[in-house]
């Protein structure tokens, strides 16, 4: 079982939809989470940075975090084509020196 | 702020040779800097993490011969792919976490590899 599980899609939506992208992790160690979306051929970009349970936002953006179920989520409010990229979440503690990453998802969203 | 570059971004040599890609922190220090590869429409695949004056951790499965990896400063790691083969050609991306703060990286803009 991989420490950090993504849905790799793709994931198509029309513009103007609420798109939720979902993480599902293992390790219980985890203390903090990222959202990184990264363009073709571009680096990671980051979105969000959570470390504790609940809702952050951002903008259009809204990070979720459900420690108990081990549960992350990006939503995504009124999307537009330029979201259109692979969105990578990750898991990170303070006793590791290093983040693990999901697959990332692919999401593109149509006019 | 929080801007990482690498050079080059994209890098085409013949079997054999080495190649050298760069990664700076260009606004801040960062003792930890992470070099990462991604096969196209693929995650990111940690190769080794580098600390400044110290040797590099690799990761399981990454040779610490053929990539050769240099912290010498504060905002400056190298990773040189020695006697590159085809099968080396992939995206190299590097990121740098900020000296005192233990969580978040910030990814460079990535180097592209073509070993031909």
């Amino acid at each position: 079982q991989k420490e950090v599980e993504q849905d790799p899609g793709p994931l198509s939506v029309p513009e103007g939809a609420i798109v939720s992208l979902n993480c599902t992790y293992s390790n219980s160690a985890f203390q903090y989470f990222m959202w990184y979306r990264q363009y073709s051929r571009k680096g990671p970009e980051l979105l969000m940075y959570t470390y504790s349970s609940g809702n952050k936002e951002d903008g259009r953006f809204t990070a979720q975090v459900d420690k108990s179920s081990k549960y992350i989520s990006l939503f995504i409010r009124d999307s537009q084509p330029s979201d259109s990229a692979t969105y990578l979440c990750a898991g990170g503690s303070g006793g590791y020196n290093k983040l693990i990453f999901g697959a990332g998802t692919r999401l593109a969203v149509h006019p | 702020g929080a801007v990482v570059s690498q050079h080059p971004s994209r890098v085409i040599c013949k079997s054999g040779t080495s190649v050298k890609i760069e990664c700076r922190s260009l606004d801040f220090q960062a003792t930890t800097m992470f070099w990462y590869r991604q096969f196209p429409k693929q995650s990111l695949m940690l190769m080794a993490t580098s600390n400044e004056g110290s040797k590099a951790t690799y990761e399981q499965g990454v040779e610490k011969d053929k990539f050769l990896i240099n912290h010498a400063s504060l905002t400056l790691s190298t990773l040189t792919v020695t006697s590159a083969h085809p099968e080396d050609s992939s995206f190299y991306i590097c990121s740098a976490r900020e000296t005192g703060n233990t969580d978040t990286q910030y990814f460079g803009p990535g180097t592209r590899l073509t070993v031909l």
